[in-house]
């Protein structure tokens, strides 16, 4: 089956604590892209990819760091989290390196950063 | 960067009635404008796209159109159903050299009523 898959789906932590959500998916996708939403903000991409090796910066990639060392994985580190970046997060991937085409969605992280 | 602007932030009809949710977006160089669908508790899913080269794009009940001039684009959903109740947003590409960044719309809850 054709998916994104997001891994924790829940997390509680605490500021500090280093933490990485891990995003694969198996379609053979260029594109990947992180995502936080908010109540009232809607969907902020935090971070981008084109391609195995290239990443490039969203809208709030403040207190983020990504990797795309193979095509299927895009993970989402946070050094050193803090309460600001409790949220949803959502990993997407899209066939094409060029103009995003269809974004398939993961299922979503929540963290939650005491 | 690109600002997307998304009206109404909740929208109530009754089953049979249309909906028409709209959006601006600031940066002329903009050419694709997807609309996504979030149900309650998954990832947004694809419902429709236009690019620049088009004003109109129709799916069975769900339209969506365009108008660059004014920079502004358009969802439409005829003969609403209980089963279209969810959260609703648009987003916009950059332009120039930075188009794989998508930005989305605030978020337009649509609750369509029996």
């Amino acid at each position: 089956e054709a998916q994104v898959t997001q891994n924790p789906r829940y997390l509680i932590t605490v500021t500090g604590k280093k933490l990485t959500v891990t995003c694969s998916q198996n379609m053979n996708h260029e594109y990947m892209s992180w995502y936080r939403q908010d109540p009232g903000l809607g969907l902020r991409q935090i971070y981008y990819s084109m391609n195995v090796e290239v990443t490039d910066k969203g809208d709030v990639p403040e207190g983020y760091k990504v990797s795309r060392k193979e095509k299927r994985n895009f993970p989402l580190i946070l050094e050193s989290p803090s309460p600001n970046q409790t949220s949803l997060y959502f990993c997407a991937s899209s066939r094409t390196s060029g103009v995003p085409g269809e974004l398939f969605f993961g299922e979503g992280s929540r963290l939650t950063v005491l | 960067g690109e600002n997307v602007e998304q009206h109404p932030s909740t929208l109530s009809v009754q089953e049979g009635d249309s909906a028409v949710i709209k959006c601006t977006y600031s940066d002329s160089a903009s050419n694709y404008f997807p609309w996504y669908k979030q149900e309650l508790g998954k990832g947004p899913q694809l419902i429709i796209d236009i690019r620049s080269n088009v004003g109109e794009k129709k799916d069975q009940r769900i339209a969506v159109t365009l108008n660059k001039t004014a920079k502004h684009f358009s969802l439409h959903i005829t003969e609403t159903q209980p089963e279209d109740s969810a959260v609703y947003f648009c987003a916009a590409n950059a332009g120039g050299t930075s188009y794989g960044k998508l930005t989305f719309g605030q978020g337009t809850i649509l609750t369509v009523h029996p």
